[in-house]
């Protein structure tokens, strides 16, 4: 299947500084990726859509200024969480949309491995 | 209402029994239906895909789509202790943004 690549897969900051997590699409282009976050048994919830070459599109309630998303190139988005603070601290998912033949046809969002975020 | 309901359980099962777990969503316009499966602290990973109604089957997993009842399930034969993870279904327009439940914890014990 499609491989995205998420790092890193931990971290843990003080409060107040920046943290970068980076999602890889290593075999194939991807055009658009997501970031998603996921608390202790909840749903994913999408909190952007990270467009290559152009701005990101943020959900409803998520803070564009907090989350910076760059999609630089086809394969590389990363996502800069600002001055973070212990409400940040989560799990933070990526994904990328491919296509694979083995999935019957037609696009499929393939995931990271996710980024837990620790702010002390 | 949520759009994708699914019961977080946990489901707690036999090895060998044959599992059934379940999503009921309100979206009529849903026409793609994805079951993911989420071990702890990892990505979800695809395990079936189907559109519109009916059954798809791949290996010991099954997936059923009714969209007349707006239900979608996913059947495991043969459980297995390395099948314990959680299981998400996802469904969508087409736009390929799909919309999770929260997922069902399920535990197979030896």
């Amino acid at each position: 299947g499609a491989v995205v690549s998420q790092h890193p897969s931990w971290v843990i900051c003080k409060s107040g500084t920046s943290v970068k997590i980076e999602c890889r699409s290593l075999d194939f282009q991807a055009t658009t990726m997501f970031w998603y976050r996921q608390f202790p048994k909840q749903s994913l919830m999408l909190m952007a859509t990270s467009n290559e070459g152009s701005k990101a599109t943020y959900e409803q309630g998520v803070e564009k200024d907090k989350f910076l998303i760059n999609h630089a190139s086809l394969t590389l988005s990363t996502l800069t969480v600002t001055s973070a603070h212990p409400e940040d601290s989560s799990f933070y998912i990526c994904s990328a949309r491919a296509y694979r033949v083995e999935h019957g046809g037609n696009e499929k969002l393939f995931f990271g491995s996710g980024t837990q975020l620790s702010v002390l | 209402q949520k759009e994708v309901e699914q019961d977080p359980g946990p489901l707690s099962v036999p090895e060998g029994a044959i599992v059934s777990l379940n999503c009921t969503y309100s979206n009529s316009a849903f026409q793609y239906f994805m079951w993911y499966r989420q071990y702890s602290r990892k990505g979800p990973e695809l395990l079936m895909y189907t559109y519109s109604s009916g059954n798809k089957e791949d290996g010991r997993f099954t997936a059923q789509v009714d969209k007349s009842s707006k239900y979608i399930s996913l059947f495991i034969r043969d459980s297995q202790p390395s099948d314990s993870a959680t299981y998400l279904c996802a469904t969508s327009t087409g736009s390929y943004i799909p919309t999770f439940g929260r997922g069902t914890s399920l535990i197979v014990h030896p």
